[in-house]
């Protein structure tokens, strides 16, 4: 099945610092989505990357999706204390069955020190 | 707009117990996934309701697990009898349907089996 490998599984920053984080597949994506998941709530889509080479920003957030299909990155410039969540990347089915479908990487906890 | 409501928010059994979640989404929304996350892993999907239909229930444990939605709104899903590596969180999510890449997830389900 797909395979998404996160890293680093967990960082631990000051406030201020930027931060990067990244997403590799065993297989080529379609589409790769970027969800952040609050403590004590459900994830939250923070960016969805449609094509090779997009580059997309979402107030200090970037990401963009690898030439070769298989990797996208994740930097967050800036860090404020709500930034403090765990960050996954994830696979969206594209047809058949696993239209709709998404497939979630094990993520990425981040902790911001004031 | 109100978001995926889903109750209880914590729920503590023994093993061979029964256990039912409810999840209401939001106004509207066709699609109804559940979604299983333990501890330091990404949510997994469990079933994918369109409206009343089951569209994917391929990873669903149907020897104990069991959901439906009757009426095409709201969801209840049902664990009979729960194990102990059932612990996790239960979490529901909605969709329009016309950016299946953005689902809008509840708080979860917290369960704790003994």
């Amino acid at each position: 099945g797909q395979q998404l490998n996160q890293s680093p599984q967990s960082m631990f920053i000051q406030e201020g610092e930027d931060v990067s984080m990244n997403c590799t597949s065993s297989s080529i994506f379609n589409t790769w989505l970027w969800y952040k998941q609050d403590p004590g709530e459900g994830p939250v889509l923070l960016i969805a990357l449609y094509k090779a080479g997009e580059l997309t920003s979402n107030g200090r957030l970037t990401a963009q999706f690898g030439i070769t299909r298989k990797d996208s990155f994740l930097n967050i410039s800036a860090s404020i204390p709500s930034d403090v969540g765990i960050y996954f990347c994830v696979r969206l089915g594209a047809g058949g069955t696993s239209y709709g479908k998404l497939t979630f990487g094990q993520g990425t906890i981040l902790t911001v020190h004031p | 707009e109100a978001g995926v409501a889903q109750s209880p928010r914590y729920k503590i059994i023994e093993k061979r117990q029964s256990v039912a979640f409810w999840c209401n989404p939001i106004s509207g929304h066709a699609t109804l996934y559940w979604y299983q996350q333990i501890l330091g892993q990404g949510p997994k999907l469990l079933i994918q309701f369109q409206n009343n239909g089951v569209v994917d229930d391929s990873q669903l444990p149907k020897d104990r697990f069991s959901a439906e939605r009757l009426k095409g709104v709201d969801s209840t899903l049902k664990i009979q009898p729960a194990k102990l590596e059932d612990s996790a969180v239960y979490l529901c999510a909605s969709s329009g349907g016309t950016r299946p890449e953005e689902q809008y997830f509840g708080p979860g389900t917290r369960l704790t089996v003994t």
